[in-house]
Parts: C-alpha cells; structure tokens; sequence
C-alpha cells in the first residue's frame, strides 16, 4: 500500500537560513505525483510544489524546491531564506494516478521560524 | 485568482442530525474531492468525483456518506447520521485534471455534540 512518511514532527530554523523537511514515500507505481502543501494556524491547505515521478529536473517555486531522489524514495522539500511566516505545518503528499487520483498525506512536519 | 470556497466555515451538530458541507470549486476544474482532517492529525482521502460520478472513496466514506453535484457549481458532502468522531476538518478540493495539483478550500469545522 502507497505510504507517506515524515519523520520529524517539529522542526526549528533560524529566520533567513534554508531548512529542508524530509518526506519518503512508498509506492509500487510507475506514474505517481508527490506535493507538499502548507497549513498556517488558521487552517487553510495552501499548495506549495508538485513533482511528478517521470519529471527529470527537480521542481523549484520560488524560495521552495523540491529534491527529488526517485531511487531512494524521497521528496524533500527545501525552503531557502527563511521569513517569519513560513512558521507552519507542512504535509508531503503523494497522489496515485491511477483510478481516482487519491492523495495520501505524510503526518506533517510543524516549521518554527525563529527571528 | 480562482479559489474553491466552503460553507459554512463552521457548523455545529446533534449526534445523530444530517449534515451537508458545501463546496463551489474552481469553475473549469474537473475533479472533485472530499478530505478530512480530525484535529491534530493529518488529512485522510475521502472521496474523488469525476463526470458525475464517483471515481474512488476511501474506507472512510461509508453509507452514512454520498456526495452530489447538484448543478453546474457546487459540489456537497451529506452525512446522513452524524456520530461524534465525525467531528473534524472537511476540506473540499478540485483540480483541472487528475494528476494536476488539487486546490483546496478552506475547510468546515464540523463538530458534532
């Protein structure tokens, strides 16, 4: 079964310093799309980067990029120059493509922006 | 910028009452879906739709659950018989196609006492 998994629940940077958060994913597909969304404490789900799995170039939206490493199951995401409002709860997602395009989420991985 | 909306924001239920959350998705996006978030935990799959149907649910969504799109706008997710641990987060989401990125609404506290 497609699984995500983030491994650190809480995660603490320096305002103006990159982080990465770690996300690994488990599938048998061949054709799978991997997100990460941003969920600020008033609760909305805000879309950050899509990669798909037969994208060659890792996905790069602004200050968010997205290191892809297909042989190892993984799909960090990198946030440079880190703002205060970055402080946030951040889910990888993983969607099938097959069927009905379901997406799992990761159990999210909660961002502290210290100035 | 398009955006999905939700209502109501939050709603507030008996044990045992009917629910309906309502969606309006982007206007030319295709596929539909339902995602809940119990608090403190990480959003779950509930259903896709697509062409007026059903594409994929989730062990979530049982018979107390149905979706509908009603008309041309709006899209819905009715629970027939609400029980406590329905209290939750219920987040609407749409995409242009299936394996383009979903953009979701901002979700209707549902808390069922």
């Amino acid at each position: 079964a497609q699984k995500i998994t983030q491994t650190q629940p809480g995660m603490f940077v320096q305002e103006k310093e990159a982080v990465t958060l770690d996300c690994t994913y488990d599938t048998s597909d061949q054709s799978y799309g991997l997100f990460w969304y941003k969920q600020p404490s008033s609760g909305e789900m805000i879309f950050l980067i899509y990669q798909g799995s037969y994208d060659e170039q890792n996905a790069t939206e602004g200050r968010y990029s997205l290191n892809f490493q297909k042989a190892r199951k993984s799909a960090n995401l990198v946030i440079s120059a880190s703002q205060l409002g970055d402080s946030a709860m951040y889910f990888c997602a993983m969607r099938e493509d097959t069927g009905g395009f379901k997406t799992i989420f990761g159990a999210g991985t909660r961002l502290f922006v210290k100035a | 910028e398009p955006e999905v909306t939700q209502t109501p924001s939050h709603q507030v239920t008996q044990m045992g009452q009917e629910v309906i959350l309502r969606c309006v998705p982007i206007s030319n996006h295709l596929y539909f879906y339902w995602y809940r978030q119990i608090l403190g935990q990480k959003v779950e799959f509930l259903v896709s739709f697509y062409n007026n149907e059903i594409s994929e649910k989730s062990e979530i969504f049982d018979d107390q659950f149905s979706v509908e799109r009603p008309d041309g706008s709006n899209f819905t997710l009715k629970i027939r018989s609400t029980k406590l641990e329905d209290s939750a987060m219920y987040f609407c989401a749409s995409s242009d196609m299936g394996f383009y990125e979903q953009y979701f609404g901002p979700g209707t506290r549902l808390t069922v006492t």
